[in-house]
């Protein structure tokens, strides 16, 4: 248990639906971030919230679309995915961005799309 | 920017062996760590290392921060410790993580 929770852990959509990723921290951090994690490639960073402002979009597409409500919680919408959109969603926290500190990683989101 | 390698790529060993995982960078870099994700997907950290040593049970782990490499030994291998091994560092420039390719090991019982 890192303190860090996502949900579904498993999701299975098609190429014109509309979904929701979910990530919660009760670390009391300020920071969390999105990862994708395709087979075979190292972990890419998608978007980095820093006190509820994005602070980083790594080039990520228009179909993913993050929100940040609260230091606590962290969203990922998903529309009109691509195949090769399948993955693992891994979502993260650390006391702060800018800063080194330690990232916590919660289980992930295994996303396939048909 | 900066480069993350790791090896050796994959691992199988017998349980009880001892191992150790080696990552290279390649440039200096003012954060470290070890992770290990399971065979679920669920990333644990390991060490935050950016220098020195540290011993967590039976790992333990060296940063040597001035010849850009860090090792990751595992001592008494058990079944439980099969799943990917990735080292991450990070530069001050942009406070993000550059990630290796990881290590797959292997614990054969």
């Amino acid at each position: 248990e890192t303190g860090v929770t996502q949900t579904p852990r498993h999701l299975v959509m098609g190429m014109t639906n509309k979904k929701s990723l979910k990530c919660e921290q009760h670390l009391g951090h300020n920071a969390m971030y999105w990862y994708k994690q395709s087979a075979k490639k190292p972990l890419e960073l998608m978007f980095v919230y820093n006190f509820k402002e994005q602070t980083e979009n790594n080039s990520v597409p228009s179909r993913f679309s993050p929100e940040c409500p609260n230091s606590s919680h962290l969203f990922l919408h998903l529309h009109t995915l691509q195949p090769e959109d399948s993955a693992l969603y891994l979502c993260a926290s650390s006391q702060e961005h800018g800063f080194s500190y330690e990232q916590y990683f919660g289980p992930g989101t295994r996303l396939t799309v048909t | 920017g900066i480069q993350v390698e790791q090896s050796p790529p994959d691992l199988i060993l017998q349980e009880g062996a001892n191992s150790t995982l080696r990552c290279n960078f390649s440039d200096s870099v003012n954060n470290l760590q070890w992770f290990h994700q399971n065979p679920w997907g669920q990333l644990i950290n390991l060490f935050y290392i950016p220098s020195g040593t540290k011993q967590n049970g039976r790992l333990s782990a060296t940063t040597v921060a001035t010849e850009r490499y860090s090792l990751l030994y595992i001592s008494s291998s058990q079944t439980t410790d099969s799943g990917v091994y990735f080292c991450a560092v990070e530069r001050d420039s942009n406070y993000q993580l550059i990630w290796g390719a990881g290590t797959k090991l292997i614990i054969k019982p």
